[in-house]
C-alpha cells in the first residue's frame, strides 16, 4: 500500500530554516522520483524541486540557493530544507511521487501546513 | 517559465450537467520525445491533489470515465460528462514538459 506522509513544524520564525520530512512506504525511493510542491493558503500550487531516483536533484530557480532536497533511502525518507524564510513561505507543503518517464505525480502526501511568524 | 491560463476561474454546475475547463499554455507542450506532458488534477476541499488525466488524454486508473481530456500543443480541455457531487473542488492543469513544472491557477467547480 502506497503511503506518503510529510512531517514538520507548524510554526517557523522569520528568517529561520524550515525542515520537512517525507516518509514513504509501499515503494522504493530508488525506483520513484520524489517532488516537493507547496500551496499558500487559498492559492495555487508551486513546484519546488525534485529528488531523482538516482540521487540527483533539481530545483525551481524561484527558490534560488535557499532550497535543498536530500534523502535517506534506508529510512525511505526525503527531506526538504529551506532557509531564510519569509512570511510568503507560509504554505502547505506536499511531497509527491513520479515514476521514470511517466511525467505526472500519481500519489501525493496529505501535506503539512507551515506558518512563518514574525 | 511556462504560464498555464485556466478558464473559467469558477464554474457552477448542476448534477448531471456536462462542463469543460480550458487550459492554455504560453508555449507548446509537445516534448522532443513526441509526447505532451499536460496533466489534470482535482483537489477536493481539505485534501491533497489527485491525478485525473495524464499526457493530455490518458485516464488515471480508478478515475471515472466521465472525465476526458483533449488538446495539443498549447490548447487543452478537460471535460466532465455528467457532473456528480463528488466532482466538486478545484481543478488544476499542470505541465511537465518544461522545467520548472508549472500549474494553472485552478478552476473551482461549484454546485449551482
Amino acid at each position: 500500500q502506497v503511503q506518503l506522509k510529510e512531517t514538520g513544524p507548524d510554526l517557523v520564525q522569520l528568517t529561520q530554516t524550515l525542515s520537512i520530512t517525507c516518509t514513504v512506504s509501499g515503494f522504493s525511493l530508488t525506483t520513484y522520483n520524489m517532488h516537493w510542491v507547496r500551496q499558500p493558503p487559498g492559492k495555487g500550487l508551486e513546484w519546488m524541486g525534485a529528488m531523482w531516483n538516482g540521487g540527483g536533484t533539481d530545483y525551481n530557480s524561484a527558490f534560488k540557493s535557499r532550497l535543498s532536497i536530500s534523502r535517506d533511502t534506508s529510512k525511505s525518507q526525503v527531506f526538504l530544507k529551506m532557509s531564510s524564510l519569509q512570511t510568503d513561505d507560509t504554505a502547505k507543503y506536499f511531497c509527491a511521487r513520479q515514476l521514470g518517464y511517466y511525467w505526472y505525480f500519481d500519489f501525493w502526501g496529505p501535506g503539512t501546513m507551515v506558518t512563518v511568524s514574525s | 517559465d511556462v504560464v498555464l491560463t485556466q478558464t473559467p476561474p469558477t464554474l457552477s454546475a448542476t448534477i448531471g450537467q456536462s462542463v469543460s475547463i480550458s487550459c492554455r499554455s504560453s508555449q507548446s507542450l509537445l516534448d522532443s520525445d513526441g509526447d505532451t506532458y499536460l496533466n489534470w488534477l482535482l483537489q477536493r476541499p481539505g485534501q491533497s491533489p489527485q491525478l485525473l488525466i495524464y499526457s493530455v488524454s490518458n485516464l488515471e486508473s480508478g478515475v471515472p470515465n466521465r472525465f476526458s481530456g483533449s488538446g495539443s500543443e498549447t490548447d487543452f480541455t478537460l471535460k466532465i460528462s455528467g457532473v456528480e457531487a463528488e466532482d466538486l473542488g478545484v481543478y488544476y492543469c499542470m505541465q511537465a514538459t518544461h522545467a520548472p513544472y508549472t500549474f494553472g491557477a485552478g478552476t473551482k467547480l461549484e454546485l449551482k
